[in-house]
């Protein structure tokens, strides 16, 4: 079983829509959870950290973390076409961080 | 405000050729990590180094070799490439990994794109 699970999609939504993005993991050890970014040909850039169980705001887009269900989530609010991107998931709880396969996402104009 | 720079950004390669790729970082980091990106496989760890001086494997070592040259410089060296080793290579950093409480997130480079023959 993989330390983290994160579906792939592809996922293609018309602009404005409300995005929701998953990822599940099996250690519950993590504490320490993140999504990146990563536009074609470029590095993984960070949106969002946050540590432990609950929510994080930051403009349009919002973290949940559920340690009891094992499972995170990423919305983004009027999803934009510059949205367009693959949404990796990250944890950590010790020495090594724990990356899902990526979510390629498509904002429709 | 450059991050992390990783270079060349491509390279081709043949079988058993040799070759080292660079990564520098210049927010006083004191981790650094090599990965590599494969289609359906993420991101996987390759070595890290956690400070100036140590290295560490990672999940997938075999057929690397790396180089903490200084706290900025990070080198990734493959001996005698293989096609398996055709995939983007990312090199990323984090600030310090306290052991006992938070951890900070990793800054990513751009990638180098190597393919091998």
């Amino acid at each position: 079983q993989k330390e983290v699970e994160q579906d792939p999609g592809p996922l293609s939504v018309p602009e404005g829509a409300i995005v929701s993005l998953n990822c599940t993991y099996s250690n519950s050890a993590f504490q320490y959870f993140m999504w990146y970014r990563q536009y074609s040909r470029k590095g993984p850039e960070l949106l969002m950290y946050t540590y432990s169980s609950g929510n994080k705001e930051d403009g349009r887009f919002t973290a949940q973390v559920d340690k009891s269900s094992k499972y995170i989530s990423l919305f983004i609010r009027d999803s934009q076409p510059s949205d367009s991107a693959t949404y990796l998931c990250a944890m950590s709880g010790g020495n090594q961080f724990y990356f899902g396969t990526g979510t390629s996402l498509t904002v429709i104009p | 405000n450059a991050g992390v720079t990783q270079t060349p950004k491509f390279q081709v390669l043949k079988t058993g050729q040799s070759m080292t790729l660079q990564c520098a970082q210049d927010m006083n980091h004191n981790s650094m990590y090599w990965y590599r990106q494969d289609p359906g496989m993420g991101l996987r760890l390759i070595y890290y180094s956690a400070s100036e001086g140590t290295t560490d494997k990672g999940e997938v070592p075999n057929g690397y070799n790396v180089s903490r040259l200084n706290k900025r410089e990070f080198s990734l060296r493959l001996e005698s490439a293989a096609p398996s080793q055709t995939s983007v290579y990312f090199c990323a950093s984090m600030l310090e990994r306290d052991r006992g409480r938070r951890n900070q997130p990793q800054h990513f480079g751009d990638g180098t794109r190597l393919s091998i023959l």
